[in-house]
């Protein structure tokens, strides 16, 4: 069975353009939650998506936006970047929301704006 | 503002001790509580999860909570310079609905 699977694994981007990024989670997996992660800090939540229904969102500004899919894909959508967005964005995919139930990480995608 | 509180280290650790890695977090909510382990450049792994005070044991990682300190440690017995990463200690609650909150971690060195 697939891991949860990012794409791209790298990229960059000019300051004021545009970004989609991809995740798929495994199978049977209905929550999607996005984090971004700067350099030597723990990572930030930004987005939980269940059932297709936004659950939860962090303290990032309207810039940031995302969406699930009827197949439980997940896409991130960052306008008007700025040299800060610069990050690791982490997808991380859970069977439910639950008290017991652990988090499994795509391996990332490493986003820098020049 | 719910905070997660990590020594930054580095920890510097000879091969073959144990490793202590130590997390305090201030939401007294706080339900669930994972460990994850992060390579340079990498996501992080799953390592441990622990939901009820006391120990709990998986190969050569313990993981301790300790709700009543708010408090929650792991121990890495013989340590290998392949556990040399970043640990993470993530909590999460309800009343957020169980997003992850996130310690800075700890970067673990394991001497040979």
């Amino acid at each position: 069975d697939a891991g949860v699977t990012q794409s791209p694994t790298h990229l960059i981007k000019t300051r004021g353009q545009h970004v989609t990024l991809r995740c798929s989670p495994i199978s049977g997996h209905k929550s999607v939650s996005w984090y971004q992660q700067v350099l030597g800090q723990g990572p930030q939540f930004i987005f939980q998506y269940y059932e297709k229904e936004e659950r939860g969102r962090g303290n990032f500004p309207d810039r940031f936006s995302a969406r699930q899919f009827p197949n439980y894909s997940s896409e991130l959508n960052v306008n008007a970047l700025l040299l800060g967005d610069s990050a690791l964005y982490l997808c991380a995919c859970s069977l439910v929301p639950g008290y017991n139930t652990e988090a499994f990480f795509g391996q990332g995608t490493r986003l820098t704006v020049v | 503002q719910k905070e997660v509180e990590q020594n930054s280290g580095p920890l510097s650790v000879p091969e073959g001790a144990i490793a202590s890695l130590n997390c305090t977090y201030s939401d007294r909510g706080s339900q669930s509580f994972f460990w994850y382990r992060q390579y340079s450049g990498k996501s992080p792994e799953l390592i441990m999860s622990i939901y009820s005070n006391g120990d709990k044991e998986d190969g050569r990682f313990t993981a301790q909570l300790n709700k009543a300190s708010q408090y929650v440690s792991l121990l890495i017995r013989d340590s290998q310079p392949s556990d040399s990463a970043t640990y993470l200690c993530a909590v999460s609650a309800a009343d957020s609905n169980y997003q992850l909150i996130w310690g800075a971690g700890t970067k673990l060195i394991i001497k040979p």
